[in-house]
C-alpha cells in the first residue's frame, strides 16, 4: 500500500535560516506529491505539488522536487520567516483507481523564532 | 462566506450524548470528505461523497454517521462516542473525485473532546 514518511519534529529555526523537511514515499505506479501547511487554528492548505518525476513545485519561497529515483519530495526554503511557523504535511495521491485518496505523513511542526 | 466552513469549531460531549458536526462548501464542488486528525498520527480519511452519494466508508465505526443532503452540505452525526474519538475533524471538498488533478480544499476543523 501507499505510505508517506516525513521527518519527526518539532523543528525550531531562527528567522532567515534554511529549512529542509524530508519526505519519502512508497507507492504503486506514478503518484502525485503534495505539501500541505496547517497554520494554528486553521485547516490544511495546499502549499505546492508535483505530478511527475523531476517536476519542481514552488510557492511562497518553498520548493520541492519530485525525485523518483530516491522516492523523495523534500521541502526546502532558503530563508524562513516567523509567519512560516506551522505544521507541514507531505502527501501523495495515486494516478488511477481511487485517485481522490490522499495519503498523508504525520506532519512536522515548524517553529521559527525572531 | 467563502471556501469551506465548519461548525462548531469546538465541541465537548459526554459519551452518551448525540451531536452533529456541520460542513458547508461555497466553491461549487461536487465531492466532500470527512477526515480525522489525531495527535501524532497521519490524517485518516473517513468518508467520501460524490454528488451526494457515499463512495467511501473507510472502516469507520457505526457511532459515526455521515449525511450529505446536497453537494454543498455534509454532516457527521455522533452518538455513543469513546474518549479515543477525541480529535480534530476536518471537512474537505473538491471539484470531483474522478480525476487526480482536482485539489482538495479543507475547512478549519471541529476540535472534538469526548469526556
Amino acid at each position: 500500500g501507499n505510505s508517506v514518511t516525513q521527518m519527526e519534529g518539532p523543528v525550531t529555526l531562527s528567522e532567515e535560516a534554511f529549512l529542509t523537511i524530508n519526505c519519502t514515499y512508497t507507492a504503486t505506479g506514478y503518484p502525485s506529491l503534495f505539501w500541505y501547511v496547517q497554520y494554528p487554528g486553521e485547516g490544511l492548505q495546499l502549499l505546492l505539488k508535483a505530478t511527475k518525476a523531476d517536476d519542481k513545485g514552488s510557492n511562497k519561497g518553498f520548493e520541492a522536487t519530485y525525485r523518483k529515483e530516491t522516492t523523495s519530495f523534500h521541502l526546502e526554503k532558503g530563508s524562513v520567516q516567523v509567519s512560516d511557523s506551522a505544521v507541514y504535511f507531505c502527501a501523495l495521491r495515486n494516478s488511477g483507481g481511487s485517485n481522490y485518496k490522499l495519503t498523508f505523513g504525520k506532519g512536522t511542526l515548524l517553529t521559527v523564532n525572531p | 462566506e467563502t471556501g469551506v466552513t465548519q461548525t462548531p469549531r469546538h465541541l465537548v460531549m459526554g459519551m452518551t450524548n448525540k451531536k452533529s458536526l456541520k460542513c458547508e462548501q461555497h466553491l461549487g464542488h461536487n465531492a466532500m470528505y470527512w477526515y480525522k486528525q489525531s495527535a501524532k498520527k497521519p490524517l485518516e480519511l473517513m468518508f467520501v461523497y460524490s454528488l451526494e452519494e457515499r463512495v467511501e466508508n473507510n472502516s469507520v465505526p457505526s457511532r459515526f454517521s455521515p449525511e450529505c443532503p446536497n453537494s454543498s452540505h455534509l454532516f457527521l452525526h455522533l452518538h455513543t462516542l469513546q474518549p479515543e474519538d477525541s480529535a480534530l475533524y476536518l471537512c474537505a471538498s473538491s471539484q470531483d473525485t474522478g480525476t487526480s488533478s482536482y485539489e482538495q480544499y479543507f475547512g478549519p476543523g471541529t476540535r472534538l473532546t469526548v469526556t
